[in-house]
């Protein structure tokens, strides 16, 4: 059964913070890791990753993949109260396998940045 | 807007009754997706198309469930003899084909059964 697990379930952070939110997974035949933020509506695509050891960057968001030790962080620098959001790791599999791209979601990080 | 569209963006029905849900996905991407959302859960895949092909579906999907693609672009889902334990929000994805996996959400269908 595949799997992904994300931590922390919550976390509460004053403006200016920087963050790191953890997930990591157990997915047959994977090959993409995708973070999305989840405001009151459908989550909204960030970053996804295939390589490991590439970062990407979006502004204050970066991403990185540990294909050996299977997880990856997102961080975010100098938060901002709009940041605040469910933050949702997803894991994929190979085209072509028995599952052709559906996503396993982890149960999310509830971030909550105070001005 | 070229994004995914769903419809009704909210559903109230009773116990028992059927419903259909509407997703229209990114005219270019060939690959549709549903998802199922409950209150502190991430999404959880329920089936998947690529063009008008069913390819997949997860044991989530009880025989209560059906969906369609009949033309390769909208997609609909029925849910036959609705229960309480079938409330949740209904997201639908689409993406682009082999290689490019990023799925882009639509704002979901919510459907509350009492």
């Amino acid at each position: 059964e595949d799997k992904v697990v994300q931590s922390p379930l919550s976390l509460v952070v004053h403006e200016g913070d920087t963050v790191t939110l953890n997930c990591s997974y157990e997915v047959t035949n994977f090959r993409s890791l995708l973070w999305y933020k989840q405001e009151k509506k459908a989550p909204t695509f960030l970053f996804m990753l295939t390589s490991s050891g590439i970062e990407k960057k979006s502004g204050r968001l970066s991403s990185i993949l540990d294909k050996k030790e299977l997880f990856s962080i997102l961080n975010i620098t100098a938060t901002q109260t709009g940041d605040s959001a469910v933050y949702l790791c997803a894991a994929g599999p190979r085209a072509g396998g028995t599952s052709y791209g559906k996503l396993t979601f982890g149960q999310g990080t509830i971030l909550t940045v105070h001005p | 807007d070229t994004g995914v569209s769903q419809n009704p963006r909210h559903k109230i029905t009773k116990r028992g009754q059927n419903v259909t849900f509407r997703c229209d996905p990114i005219s270019e991407h060939n690959r549709l997706y549903w998802y199922r959302q409950t209150l502190g859960q991430g999404p959880e895949f329920l089936t998947y198309f690529q063009n008008e092909a069913q390819l997949e579906k997860s044991r989530l999907l009880s025989d209560r469930f059906s969906a369609e693609r009949p033309k390769g672009s909208f997609s609909t889902l029925e849910i036959q003899r609705t229960e309480q334990g079938d409330s949740a929000m209904y997201l639908c994805a689409s993406s682009l084909g082999a290689g490019r996996g990023e799925q882009y959400f639509g704002p979901g269908t919510r459907l509350t059964v009492t």
